[in-house]
């Protein structure tokens, strides 16, 4: 299972902690990633971490400002969004890969998103 | 970045009805692709990787082929759970581009 939480209202240029507590498989295994779905629109790919955590990578419109990060003691995945506009505003879904390394693009699970809203 | 086009955007059908969404790559990705499901408020389901690898319990009435930059999935017989929004997505390169879905949705 994967469970995010953080979503929130925010104002344009703040800052937000989006987490996701996974259970049910070897979490630090497996790289992990951030997917967004803008209203109205389609996925979107935003992050991903390998497995030990290592080994990052973005995509150009969040390059810079989001961080992604894991504590594989405790399960969970972290993506810190800092200077967040208006079209950062999404669902963001937490889903696992198929394998260890940041480069496993396979994303075989997700969980049921968080809501990330940007606005003054 | 690698492109993902999926055609139609909407797609309205009948229980039973076969039905195929198209998905082009803008240039090769081999079969490095996947194809997912997604219900409003629901996470989104891998049903297919390496463009014709059915995942485990989905159902045999999904089909997916191609190569290259031009993949299909067919829904053999459209059931009242398939109405939803599939999207492809290419694995082939760090940008991991989804299409822009197709709504499938009843007649």
């Amino acid at each position: 299972q994967l469970l995010e939480s953080g979503g929130d209202l925010v104002q344009p240029g703040g800052s937000l902690r989006l987490s996701c507590a996974a259970s049910g498989f070897t979490f630090a295994h497996y790289a992990m990633n951030w997917v967004r779905q803008a209203p109205g629109k389609g996925l979107e790919w935003v992050s991903a971490i390998g497995a030990n955590g290592d080994e990052t990578h973005y995509a150009d419109s969040v390059k810079g400002r989001f961080t992604i990060s894991r504590d594989n003691s405790k399960n969970t995945l972290d993506l810190q969004m800092n200077s967040l506009r208006g079209d950062d505003t999404a669902i963001y879904y937490c889903a696992k890969s198929d394998c260890n390394g940041a480069g496993c693009r396979l994303l075989n699970f997700w969980g049921q998103g968080t809501l990330v809203s940007v606005s003054s | 970045d690698i492109q993902m086009t999926q055609s139609p955007s909407t797609l309205s059908a009948s229980v039973g009805d076969r039905v195929t969404i198209t998905c082009r790559a803008s240039q090769s990705i081999s079969y490095w692709l996947a194809w997912f499901q997604h219900k409003p408020g629901k996470a989104p389901k891998l049903l297919m990787q390496k463009a014709s690898s059915l995942e485990s319990g989905v159902p045999s009435r999904f089909s997916g082929g191609g190569s290259g930059t031009e993949f299909t999935l067919t829904i053999s017989s459209l059931q009242p759970d398939d109405f939803a929004t599939y999207y492809c997505q290419q694995y082939s390169d760090n940008s991991r581009t989804f299409g822009q879905g197709t709504k499938v949705e009843i007649k």
